[in-house]
């Protein structure tokens, strides 16, 4: 079956610094969406790719998505205290009208004032 | 106005026990789901519904029962509850079952089972 694998596991940063996550599937995707889940809380959407090589920014989030379709990454700049949390991709398949998603395993991230 | 919601927030339970967690949305989507997350943050689908039926179901213990008895209501029952089910589940929805949707997650329901 399709897998989604995301690394690094973990990540600290201290405040200011750069934060990248990057997330690669066994299988060509139709779409990739990243969510962010804040400690205690629940994942919420960020954003979504579809088209092959595209590049979207969020503020200091800026996301990509491979030309393969096969892998994407989030990149944060100068992090910051507000920026800690998991970070999951999640993917869908290439060909499936429906199909489930299937998320990463996240990447946790801690910033360090 | 939460947007899906979930009860309880918090379960805790002895194993053997029976044991229900209720979602609904009002988000007017059609399709709802049920996710598993573990320890290590790890998310798992167990279960889809699209408008009351089936679409989903993953290698889930027949202890697990999801019931949707409208399409914004998904409640998921477990039968004779083990540690291993200690877990945070989230309920979650989507526009449809189209390949461009994405899920709205409800607060999620921590079982912790003794």
């Amino acid at each position: 079956g399709q897998q989604v694998m995301q690394i690094p596991q973990y990540q600290h940063v201290q405040e200011g610094e750069d934060f990248t996550t990057y997330c690669n599937s066994s299988t060509t995707l139709s779409n990739i969406q990243w969510y962010k889940q804040r400690p205690g809380g629940h994942p919420v959407f960020l954003i979504q790719l579809v088209k092959s090589g595209e590049v979207k920014k969020q503020k200091r989030l800026t996301f990509q998505f491979g030309e393969a379709k096969k892998n994407s990454s989030l990149h944060i700049t100068a992090t910051q205290t507000t920026d800690v949390g998991t970070y999951f991709c999640a993917g869908r398949p290439l060909g499936t009208s429906y199909g489930k998603l299937t998320f990463g395993q996240g990447t946790i991230l801690t910033v360090h004032p | 106005d939460t947007a899906v919601s979930q009860t309880p927030k918090y379960l805790v339970t002895q194993m053997g026990n029976d044991k229900s967690i209720k979602c609904e949305q009002n988000l007017g989507h059609d399709t709802m789901y049920w996710y598993k997350q573990d320890s290590k943050k790890f998310l798992k689908i167990m279960f889809s519904y699209n408008n009351k039926e089936l679409i989903i179901n993953e290698t889930v213990p027949n202890r697990f029962s999801p019931k949707s008895p409208d399409k914004a209501h998904l409640n998921l029952h477990i039968n004779s509850l083990e540690l291993g089910d200690s877990a945070v589940y989230f309920c979650a929805s989507s526009q449809d079952q189209s390949g461009a949707n994405v899920l709205t997650f409800g607060a999620g329901s921590r079982l912790t089972v003794l």
